[in-house]
């Protein structure tokens, strides 16, 4: 089975400081989605990486998926309080990519930004 | 769009007792999907629906869980009898074409 594993695990930075969080896949990415989750509430959805060498940005935060490394990296510049949460990764677990189908998760990493 | 609505948002129980959760997803989705959050396991996907049809619930950890979707517009998981590993958040999810998986704010359950 396909697994995620996100690094680092835990981040903790000052306000106004960048930061990459990484999600590697065990197996061949069919597309990769990122998440964002506050404590106590379900997952928020960020962006979704269809191809390879696809990169999204939204406001202050970039993915980007490299198929060939079956690595995808959100990066966020200038982070701000409201940035802290979990951030997720998760990938369709068959061929038919993004359009359907169930995904897996990584175990995600948590954010703290200081103020 | 009222999103994905889940019920009960919190729920605890007694070890033994029947537990259901309940899913009201976004009407037009066609999958819908429960997930299970612990924190040493992360995000399980138990079991998910297309058209109303189970598709894969090779994720139910046992035959005490069970889940229905009667109708489009509603769907259910049953823990019969209710175990303390199983407490976790539970999540309902629908996903649409072209874009992610819209989730429900979760159902909290504690068995005690």
């Amino acid at each position: 089975s396909q697994e995620l594993e996100q690094s680092p695990q835990s981040l903790i930075v000052q306000e106004g400081k960048n930061l990459t969080i990484n999600c590697t896949s065990s197996k061949t990415l069919y597309g990769l989605y990122w998440y964002k989750q506050k404590y106590g509430e379900g997952l928020i959805f960020l962006m979704m990486l269809q191809k390879g060498g696809e990169e999204k940005s939204h406001e202050k935060i970039t993915a980007k998926l490299d198929e060939k490394k079956q690595q995808s990296s959100l990066h966020i510049t200038a982070s701000q309080p409201s940035h802290a949460g979990i951030y997720l990764c998760g990938a369709p677990t068959n061929a038919g990519g993004t359009s359907y189908g169930k995904l897996t998760f990584g175990q995600g990493t948590i954010l703290t930004v200081h103020p | 769009d009222a999103g994905v609505i889940q019920s009960p948002r919190h729920e605890v129980t007694e070890m033994g007792q029947e537990v259901t959760l309940r899913c009201k997803p976004i009407s037009g989705h066609n999958s819908l999907f429960w997930y299970r959050q612990t924190m040493m396991r992360g995000l399980e996907l138990l079991i998910y629906f297309n058209n109303n049809v189970p598709i894969d619930d090779s994720g139910m950890p046992e035959d005490r869980f069970s889940a229905k979707m009667p109708n489009a517009s509603f769907s259910t998981l049953k823990i019969q009898p209710s175990e303390p590993r199983d407490s976790a958040v539970y999540f309902c999810a629908v996903q649409g074409r072209n874009y992610g998986y819209t989730f429900g704010s979760g159902t909290r359950l504690t068995v005690v």
